[in-house]
């Protein structure tokens, strides 16, 4: 159980058009949904927090109007990096949270490799 | 604020040795877990233990232990036995208080390379 799915796995695209990432829930309903973002050989950084019916929470630093978070379902939240550019290319990661666990843990998707050209 | 600090940027060990990789933190929170995660070259992350601030023992998990010293603020993993597979990235990570809305913090990582 706990699956979260994460599409596109890679993605290439043009300098100035948006690329959209979905995350799911598969088997779990997820009221709040992590975005982090990995450059090569670094840390998962923490982009956002994704929360179902409201606005996202952004973290210090990443520009909300550049990467719109819709978490319009409990099992779906999607990324779309808009007008992106060459510095937006990195791995983005979604995780989850399932009730009734306590101890935290996070759930994570597969990930998206975004190359921007 | 939550800070995780791993000092080993990368580490070597012979198959079927055993190997600790650091990790110390630092939170205001009373309480708090850490986690630690191996993300193989494929990107994605695999969690492999849990332990709480307020647990007694330390936690275990098949070829995984991790060593909790409270009062040092580490958390180091132990990986007995390697295995050529075990070859990845490993992040510890930590929540605080508030389990249902925060995410985790991690740390920079540890690449280890399990030689035959």
């Amino acid at each position: 159980g706990a699956v979260v799915s994460q599409h596109p796995s890679w993605v290439i695209c043009k300098s100035g058009t948006s690329v959209k990432i979905e995350c799911r829930s598969l088997d779990f309903q997820a009221t709040t949904m992590f975005w982090y973002r990995q450059f090569p050989k670094q840390s998962l950084m923490l982009m956002a927090t994704s929360n179902e019916g409201s606005k996202a929470t952004y973290e210090q630093g990443v520009e909300k109007d550049k990467f719109l978070i819709n978490h319009a379902s409990l099992t779906l939240s999607t990324l779309t990096v808009t007008s992106a550019h060459p510095e937006d290319s990195s791995f983005y990661i979604c995780s989850a949270r399932v009730a009734g666990i306590n101890t935290g843990e996070l759930f994570f998707g597969e990930g998206s490799r975004l190359t921007v050209l | 604020a939550q800070k995780i600090t791993q000092t080993q940027p990368g580490m070597f060990v012979q198959e079927k040795e055993a190997v600790t990789l650091d990790c110390t933190y630092d939170t205001s929170d009373p309480s708090y877990g850490l986690f630690w995660y191996k993300q193989p070259s494929s990107g994605e992350m695999i969690f492999l233990i849990y332990q709480g601030s307020y647990d007694q023992q330390n936690a275990t998990e098949g070829r995984y232990s991790l060593n909790f010293q409270k009062a040092r603020k580490s958390a180091n993993l132990v990986i007995s036995a390697s295995q050529l597979g075990d070859s990845a990235m490993y992040f510890c990570a930590m929540r605080g208080q508030d389990t249902g809305r925060r995410a985790l913090t991690f740390g920079s990582g540890t690449r280890l390379q399990v030689q035959p």
